[in-house]
């Protein structure tokens, strides 16, 4: 049992670059979600999904897209990176009341 | 929208001893639910407890526990016999119902042998 996976582990890109960062989960969760970690602060919610063709904005959406095609994947596209989306990002499912959290990724945008 | 305020940014502990971080959160809302996050240096964020806004009574995980206050929007953790794999940053978070989650910017609990 996975849990949840996170690929890359880092990534570095020049602004103007897109990327995705891919999140799955094996537990059959409906809810996924993702996650900015900036230095001094907690995370703040990018943008979730309740469900397979279903997602919603969080805090800090600007500059991401998201897509859930199947229960197991839920992306997160920066379609053209700027430095100001340097972050370690999370993504995390849940059952009725518990997040499970993947690794994380580092992102350094130049 | 709700926030969550965590006022203690490093608190120390001598091992064995017990500490308390803080945590109070703001919301219009009467069902939603309430966690303590560990985050090691390994950056994974673990789960130490929750608590869900209807129970009265306080969750409590083994060493760890929490002092819920719903009247006073208040969300402590306290940590027993504190060791030494317990020094790490702790976020405390609020779910709302629709699935909205706030964290609050941490605390760095560093314990001391």
């Amino acid at each position: 049992n996975a849990g949840v996976t996170q690929t890359p582990k880092f990534q570095v890109l020049k602004t103007g670059q897109s990327m995705t960062l891919q999140c799955a989960q094996d537990m059959n969760h409906e809810y996924m979600s993702w996650y900015r970690q900036d230095p001094g602060m907690g995370l703040r919610l990018i943008h979730y999904s309740v469900g397979a063709g279903i997602t919603d904005q969080g805090e800090v959406p600007n500059g991401y897209n998201v897509s859930r095609s199947t229960t197991e994947d839920f992306p997160l596209r920066l379609l053209s990176a700027a430095p100001s989306q340097t972050s370690v990002y999370f993504c995390a499912s849940s059952d009725w009341d518990t997040q499970y959290f993947g690794p994380g990724t580092r992102l350094t945008v130049l | 929208a709700q926030t969550v305020t965590q006022s203690q940014p490093e608190m120390s502990v001598q091992e064995a001893e017990t500490v308390t971080l803080s945590c109070t959160y703001d919301t219009s809302e009467s069902d939603y639910y309430l966690f303590w996050y560990k985050q090691p240096p390994s950056r994974q964020m673990i789960l130490v407890i929750r608590q869900e806004a209807y129970k009265q009574q306080n969750a409590t995980e083994n060493r760890f526990s929490v002092n819920f206050q719903k009247a006073a929007k208040s969300f402590s953790l306290k940590i027993s016999d504190s060791q030494l794999g317990d020094a790490a940053m702790y976020f405390c978070a609020y779910r709302s119902r629709n699935n909205d989650m706030r964290f609050g910017a941490g605390t760095r609990l560093t314990v001391k042998p």
